[in-house]
C-alpha cells in the first residue's frame, strides 16, 4: 500500500518568516514523483513544487523548496519569506505507475500579519 | 480560458436521488481523474481514465459510476445518494499517461450536499 502522512494538521507562521511542512510517505516503488499542492480558500488546487525521486538535488521554486530524504522517505516543504497569500491547505502527494496519485491529509497553514 | 471545468459547482439534493457531475478539459490531456475531498479535507482518488479507458478504480461504492464519452470528458454519476456522499468532488487531468511526473490540473470542485 502507498501512504502519505502529513503529521501537522495545522501550522502558523509570522509574515516574512520561514515555515517547514512535514511529509512522509511509504512506497515499494522505485520510480515515483512527489508533489506539494496548495489549496487556498477558493478550493482551487495549485501545484507548488515537484520532485523526481531519482534526483538527489532538492527542487526549488522561488520561495518554496523541498528537503527530500529518499532513504527516510521524507519530503518536507519549506516556505521562506511567508506571505499572507501563502495561507492555504497544503497537500503532499505521490505519483507512481503513471496514474496512481495519492495525497496526504493536508496541513492548514495560517500566516499572521 | 478554463482548463478543467466542472458543472455544477454546487449541488444540493435529497437522499436516494441520482445525480451527475460533469467534467471537461480543453488541454488535450490523455488522463482524467475524480477525487473526493471530505469534510476533514482529506483528498482521495476515486477513478482514473486514460483515453476513455478505466485505469484506477479505488474502493468506491458501485453507486458511483464514471462515464467517459470522449477523451475530453469524464462525468461522474452517483445513484441512490447517501448522507456520507456529501463532499467536494474534484476532477483533474494530466498529459501523457506514460510519462511520470506530470502535473495534474484540477477543476474548481463541486460541493455536493446530501440532505
Amino acid at each position: 500500500a502507498q501512504t502519505v502522512t502529513q503529521s501537522q494538521p495545522e501550522m502558523s507562521v509570522q509574515e516574512a518568516e520561514t515555515v517547514t511542512l512535514s511529509c512522509t510517505y511509504d512506497t515499494s516503488e522505485s520510480d515515483y514523483y512527489l508533489f506539494w499542492y496548495k489549496q487556498p480558500p477558493s478550493r482551487q488546487m495549485i501545484l507548488v513544487i515537484r520532485q523526481e525521486a531519482y534526483k538527489q538535488q532538492n527542487a526549488t521554486e522561488n520561495r518554496f523548496s523541498v528537503n527530500f530524504q529518499k532513504a527516510a522517505k521524507s519530503f518536507s516543504l519549506k516556505i521562506s519569506d511567508s506571505q499572507l497569500g501563502d495561507a492555504a491547505m497544503y497537500f503532499c502527494g505521490i505519483l507512481y505507475n503513471f496514474n496512481k496519485f495519492y495525497f496526504g491529509s493536508g496541513t492548514k497553514l495560517n500566516v499572521k500579519p | 480560458d478554463t482548463a478543467v471545468s466542472q458543472t455544477p459547482k454546487y449541488l444540493v439534493t435529497q437522499m436516494g436521488n441520482d445525480k451527475s457531475i460533469k467534467c471537461e478539459q480543453n488541454l488535450g490531456h490523455d488522463t482524467m481523474y475524480w477525487y473526493k475531498q471530505d469534510s476533514k479535507k482529506f483528498l482521495k482518488i476515486m477513478f482514473s481514465y486514460n483515453n476513455k479507458e478505466l485505469i484506477i478504480n479505488e474502493t468506491v461504492p458501485n453507486r458511483f459510476s464514471p462515464k467517459s464519452p470522449d477523451k475530453a470528458h469524464l462525468n461522474l454519476h452517483i445513484n441512490s445518494l447517501e448522507l456520507g456522499d456529501s463532499a467536494v468532488y474534484f476532477c483533474a487531468s494530466s498529459p501523457l499517461a506514460g510519462a511520470l511526473g506530470n502535473e495534474q490540473f484540477f477543476g474548481p470542485g463541486t460541493r455536493l450536499t446530501v440532505l
